[in-house]
């Protein structure tokens, strides 16, 4: 089946610092990633929408500047933490579906931040 | 967008017990998936079920799309079982929204 691999799957950081996500798709073109965002004991919520070759789109409430996303090519986005606090400690992981319009999506091993 | 609801929010089972997970949604999607978030945190795929029934060892899925709502059966419950199950609706455009997960606890 399909693999989506997200790198790295754990990483820790100093406050005011930035981190990078890479998600890839090994198997299939995907012209759209999706990262989301899961706080302790709670669900996962979409934080925006990666598109190849244009600007990613955010959801309500999700800072643009705080967390970038760059799609550069068919298999890779990436999100970048900016300026990191402690607050941004999370689970994020990404999706990507072979094909947008009907069939499943795979997820990402997730990305466990830690702020110090 | 769509609300994806699921029950119970909590369960608890002795081993060998079966159970029921229920998810309701709000509007029509265009697929639905199950997942079992492991300790690490990562979602394990456990059905991809639009519509039907499919079936994979102990695990079992019905989806009835034009009643939007999926059910999740887990018969002969085992102690590595438990955990985190979320029902996730698929969209237009493939966006997923999660319910917020059933925890399940499955005592020996």
């Amino acid at each position: 089946g399909a693999v989506v691999s997200q790198h790295p799957s754990r990483v820790i950081c100093k406050s005011g610092t930035s981190v990078k996500i890479e998600c890839r798709s090994l198997d299939f073109q995907a012209t759209t990633m999706f990262w989301y965002r899961q706080f302790p004991k709670q669900s996962l919520m979409l934080m925006a929408t990666s598109n190849e070759g244009s600007k990613a789109t955010y959801e309500q409430g999700v800072e643009k500047d705080k967390f970038l996303i760059n799609h550069a090519s068919l298999t890779l986005s990436t999100l970048t933490v900016t300026s990191a606090h402690p607050e941004d400690s999370s689970f994020y992981i990404c999706s990507a579906s072979i094909d947008p319009w009907g069939t499943e999506a795979f997820f990402g091993q997730g990305t466990r931040l830690t702020v110090v | 967008g769509i609300q994806v609801e699921q029950s119970p929010p909590d369960l608890i089972l002795q081993e060998g017990a079966n159970s029921t997970l229920r998810c309701n949604f709000s509007d029509s999607v265009n697929n639905l998936q199950w997942f079992h978030q492991n300790p690490w945190g990562q979602l394990i795929n456990l059905f991809y079920i639009p519509s039907g029934t499919k079936q994979n060892g102990r695990l079992s899925a019905t989806t009835v799309a034009t009643e939007r709502y999926s059910l999740l059966y887990i018969s002969s419950s085992q102690t590595t079982d438990s955990g985190v199950y979320f029902c996730v609706g698929e969209t237009n455009a493939g966006k997923s929204t999660f319910g917020d997960g059933t925890t399940l606890t499955v005592k020996p």
